[in-house]
């Protein structure tokens, strides 16, 4: 079946890079995403890869795909309060996303 | 364009009553998905709609539930006879897949603000 999982939470320090990991089942999934949810806002779409790639770097975000262990990661590099949110990986199985449950990032000052 | 709008924004009702939510896509997106998320949770999937046609509803979606899209634009999803486990945030996201792309082709969901549903 396909199940895609993340860590509920992660801290780090204001300045500090977050690395957000996230593994999937599905071999056959084409694309994967990062969406950030801020609270009471609706789901927002950081960076996409698709998987033939195994990076792409947009700005402050890195995402790196393992296609072998089915393991994509998001890294945030000099993480701000304003990127205090709920980050969601998902996977695109033939015409649906399968999500993820999210992972908290906290950002201590 | 203003992005992908849903409306109401909040919902209150009693158990038992019908509610009616509203999604507006973004103009010329030619699908449109209907997502559930309770709190702690990744949005689940409702059903989708290419053009005015449904193409998938999920088992999750019991008979209660209905989604139309009549004209290819708007849609409407209708919960009859509301029970407090539909307590939940309705989210409502279009795309635009290109004609004779397969189901692997790059397909990026634009999401709106969702309607938050509480039965009392």
């Amino acid at each position: 079946g396909e199940d895609v999982e993340q860590s509920l939470f992660l801290s780090v320090r204001e300045g500090d890079s977050s690395v957000i990991n996230c593994t999937y089942t599905d071999s056959s999934s084409t694309y994967l995403y990062w969406y950030k949810q801020e609270p009471g806002a609706g789901l927002q779409l950081l960076t996409y890869i698709f998987s033939n790639m195994d990076m792409k770097q947009d700005q402050r975000l890195t995402v790196l795909l393992n296609k072998k262990d089915k393991h994509l990661s998001l890294r945030i590099a000099d993480t701000q309060t304003g990127d205090s949110a709920i980050y969601f990986c998902a996977e695109k199985s033939n015409y649906q996303l399968i999500w993820g449950a999210g992972t908290k990032l906290i950002i201590k000052p | 364009d203003t992005g992908v709008s849903q409306n109401p924004r909040h919902k209150i009702t009693k158990r038992g009553q019908n509610v009616t939510f509203r999604c507006d896509p973004i103009s010329e997106h030619n699908r449109l998905y209907w997502y559930r998320q309770t709190l702690g949770q990744g949005p689940e999937f409702l059903t989708y709609f290419q053009n005015e046609a449904q193409l998938e509803k999920s088992r999750l979606l019991s008979d209660r539930f209905s989604a139309e899209r009549p004209k290819g634009s708007f849609s409407t999803l209708e919960i009859q006879r509301t029970e407090q486990g539909d307590s939940a945030m309705y989210l409502c996201a279009s795309s635009l897949l290109h004609p004779g792309t397969s189901g692997g082709a790059r397909e990026t969901q634009y999401f709106g603000p969702g309607t938050r549903l509480l039965v009392l």
